[in-house]
């Protein structure tokens, strides 16, 4: 049973406009929910971060959206960039290991000029 | 400030050989962790190290597979006798525990493994 979910495995947008990608768990046990995002050839690099006790967290043109009683969080892409063009990775951890993360399958998202 | 490093970055090897790869974390992170990703899906965590301590284990990690962290710097994985399906990249991440954190990762850029 997968714990961590990304029911899109791709989104095109166009350049300047937003991207919004979805994610959804089932373990509510999870305290952090975590974005990677993950160029060909190179590991994951971390994105942006939330912590459980909070709805939103914000940095520059990245924003994380957490809708705890939905089990679902979006990252908001604010205006999209050709740059921005990358796989997309969700996680999840508890406060007891907060390392092990629970991974979603990734969403490719392509940024059009 | 090094990031953290991984080698082989890619190794073919035939059915039945040992492999090991080596993971070098970021100097002042006192955890380290293994992670196995296979195409198309995100990565799955396979074991972590607290300093030079293993504290957990996956299901995921046969008996083939072995871990260590000597002295709480590099780490090597080491698979016995390989098989197929141990076809993946192999990823190696560090943190430091730290108030307030929420546990980011920083990863290598993975060890492909390929198995004929």
């Amino acid at each position: 049973d997968q714990q961590v979910k990304q029911n899109s495995p791709s989104l095109s947008v166009q350049e300047g406009r937003i991207s919004i990608l979805n994610c959804d768990y089932t373990n509510s046990m999870f305290d952090y929910f975590l974005w990677y995002k993950k160029y060909p050839a190179e590991g994951p690099t971390f994105l942006i971060s939330i912590s459980s006790i909070k709805d939103k967290n914000e940095d520059g043109r990245f924003t994380v959206f957490l809708n705890k009683s939905a089990k679902h969080l979006s990252l908001h892409i604010v205006p999209s960039q050709p740059g921005d063009s990358a796989v997309y990775f969700c996680a999840a951890s508890a406060r007891t290991n907060a390392g092990k993360s629970t991974f979603g399958d990734g969403t490719t998202l392509t940024v059009k000029p | 400030d090094t990031g953290v490093s991984q080698d082989p970055r890619h190794k073919i090897t035939k059915r039945g050989q040992n492999v090991t790869f080596r993971c070098d974390p970021i100097s002042e992170h006192n955890r380290l962790y293994w992670y196995r990703q296979t195409l198309g899906q995100g990565p799955e965590f396979l074991t972590y190290f607290q300093n030079e301590a293993q504290l957990e284990k996956s299901r995921l990690l046969s008996d083939r597979f072995s871990a260590e962290r000597p002295k709480g710097s590099f780490s090597t994985l080491e698979i016995q006798r390989t098989e197929q399906g141990d076809s993946a990249m192999y990823l190696c991440a560090s943190s430091l525990r730290r108030q307030g954190g929420t546990g980011e990762l920083f990863f290598g850029e993975g060890s492909r493994l390929t198995v004929l």
